[in-house]
């Protein structure tokens, strides 16, 4: 059963960079056939993808993030990473990572999320 | 505004059985059977209750379904129960530019 958990920091001021860090536990993020990514929750909206990175390598991105978002496997480590630039108050949301089984619609794990607030 | 639309809320009594629906477009609902379901509890993780339009994960009940018609996918629960008061949300695969879409979410309150 894979386990996933998110780090990074609660704060980050306009314009900076968000980067955060999902470590997984469960299995190795080598294995064919998985997707590994991340979702947020805007307060009082509903789910957005941010983008997904296949195990081989290839990566997705929603195209309305893909100038600013940048995922990326740590294999060593068994985790994987997303950075956001240029971050403003619209990107507080709650930050979750997932793990796509199989078919690109298969979000079966989760992290627990982290709450991430855009502000100086 | 979200790429699939859903109705922001709907309910029902127990035991009665409520239908939600999930409209998108030819490129996306309506050209792929991958439509996925997922359940959230407020303060809790998002649960996926369907995927691949029809098909139930390991350990979801079956009184939920899912089907879909066109460019509208459904996700219906029977014999309502208190616990399945929770958001719902639609997810679709929406092709090699897009990916990925979901829904803006519906609110099932358990009346």
């Amino acid at each position: 059963q894979l386990q996933l958990q998110e780090s990074g920091p609660g704060l980050v001021k306009p314009s900076e960079t968000l980067s955060l860090t999902c470590i997984v536990s469960g299995g190795s993020i080598s294995r064919s056939g998985y997707y590994w990514g991340w979702i947020r929750q805007p307060p009082g909206e509903g789910l957005d993808w941010i983008g997904s990175m296949y195990s081989g390598g290839n990566t997705y991105y929603n195209p309305s993030l893909k100038s600013r978002v940048t995922i990326s496997l740590d294999t060593s480590n068994n985790q994987f990473s997303m950075r956001l630039t240029s971050v403003t108050a619209a990107d507080t949301a709650v930050y979750y990572c997932t793990s796509q089984v199989a078919t690109v619609d298969r979000f079966d794990y989760w992290g627990q999320g982290t709450p991430v607030t855009v502000s100086s | 505004q979200s790429a699939l639309t859903q109705p922001a809320s709907v309910s029902g009594s127990p035991g009665q059985s409520i239908t939600i629906s999930c409209t998108g477009t030819s490129s996306d609902v309506g050209g792929y059977d991958f439509v996925s379901w997922y359940q959230h509890h407020p303060g809790k993780v998002p649960k996926l209750m369907m995927f691949e339009v029809t098909k139930r994960p390991s350990g979801v009940s079956n009184r939920f379904s899912g089907s879909k018609s066109g460019n509208t996918a459904s996700l219906t629960i029977s014999g309502l129960q208190a616990e399945d008061e929770a958001h719902y949300y639609c997810c679709s695969f929406a092709g090699s530019g897009t990916w990925v879409v979901f829904g803006g979410g519906t609110k099932l309150t358990v009346l």
